[in-house]
C-alpha cells in the first residue's frame, strides 16, 4: 500500500513568488493535514482538510492557503513568499475516525 | 503557547537498556495522545498513542503512560536498539480539532553499542 506522497520533494524560489505543493494521501484516507517544521518552531499546524472541507486552521497568515480535491489529494500555497518561510513542509493522512496520522517525506523549501 | 513540552532535548541510552522519553502538556482538554519517531530528511513515523481514559498502552518495545493529574505522559523502549536512534515527538489532540497535533519540540535519543 503507497504511503502519503509529496511532491516536490526539494524546492527554491525567491522572496515574492509563489508556490504550490502537492500531497497525495494513502488509499482510502479523507483527512489531510499540513505541518510546516523549522528549526525554531518545531512542528506547527498550518490546516486540516477532510472531504473537501476546511475543518481546522492554525495560527498563519492569509498568505498560506490549501485546498482538497474530490479524490482527497491536497494542495497547499503560500503566496508573496518570505525568507521566513524556509521550512519543511508535511502533508500527514487518516482514516475518518482513526486518531494515528501518516506523514510524507516533506517538501524543503528555501525562499531565497 | 507551548500547550506541548518536551523538556528533554536529547537522551544518550545503551543498547539493551530502557529509553524513557517525558512529555507534559499543559491542555487538560486533549483527549488523545501520540508519539512519533522521525529520521533525518524523512516525515515523523507514528508508533504509539493512547487514549485519555486510558493510563498505559503497549505495543511490543513500546509503552506509554499517561498520568492526567499531573498531565505527564511518557514512552518507554525497552530494550533500546541503535535503530532507535532518531527524534521523538509526544503530540496532542482534542476530538474537536480531529486531525490538529499540537506537537512537542523533540527528543534526540542516541542508542549507544
Amino acid at each position: 500500500k503507497a504511503g502519503v506522497t509529496q511532491t516536490p520533494r526539494y524546492l527554491i524560489k525567491t522572496r515574492g513568488q509563489q508556490v504550490t505543493l502537492s500531497c497525495s494521501p494513502i488509499s482510502g484516507h479523507r483527512s489531510v493535514s499540513w505541518y510546516q517544521q523549522t528549526p525554531g518552531q518545531g512542528l506547527q499546524f498550518l490546516f486540516e482538510y477532510f472531504s473537501e472541507t476546511q475543518r481546522n486552521k492554525g495560527n498563519f497568515p492569509g498568505r498560506f492557503s490549501g485546498r482538497q480535491f474530490s479524490n482527497s489529494r491536497s494542495e497547499m500555497n503560500v503566496s508573496t513568499l518570505e525568507l521566513g518561510d524556509s521550512a519543511l513542509y508535511l502533508c500527514a493522512s487518516s482514516l475518518q475516525g482513526r486518531t494515528e496520522a501518516f506523514f510524507g517525506q516533506g517538501t524543503r523549501l528555501t525562499v531565497v | 503557547d507551548q500547550q506541548v513540552k518536551q523538556n528533554s532535548p536529547s537522551l544518550s541510552v545503551q543498547e539493551g537498556r530502557i529509553s524513557i522519553l517525558n512529555c507534559d502538556y499543559t491542555n487538560s482538554m486533549f483527549d488523545y495522545f501520540l508519539w512519533y519517531k522521525k529520521y533525518p530528511a524523512e516525515g515523523p513515523t507514528f508508533l504509539i498513542s493512547i487514549s485519555s481514559i486510558k493510563d498505559k498502552n503497549e505495543d511490543g518495545r513500546f509503552t506509554v503512560f499517561l498520568n492526567k493529574s499531573a498531565k505527564h505522559l511518557s514512552l518507554h523502549i525497552v530494550p533500546s536498539q541503535p535503530g532507535d536512534s532518531a527524534v521523538y515527538f509526544c503530540a496532542a489532540m482534542t476530538t474537536d480539532s480531529w486531525g490538529k497535533f499540537q506537537f512537542g519540540a523533540g527528543t534526540q535519543v542516541v542508542v549507544t553499542p
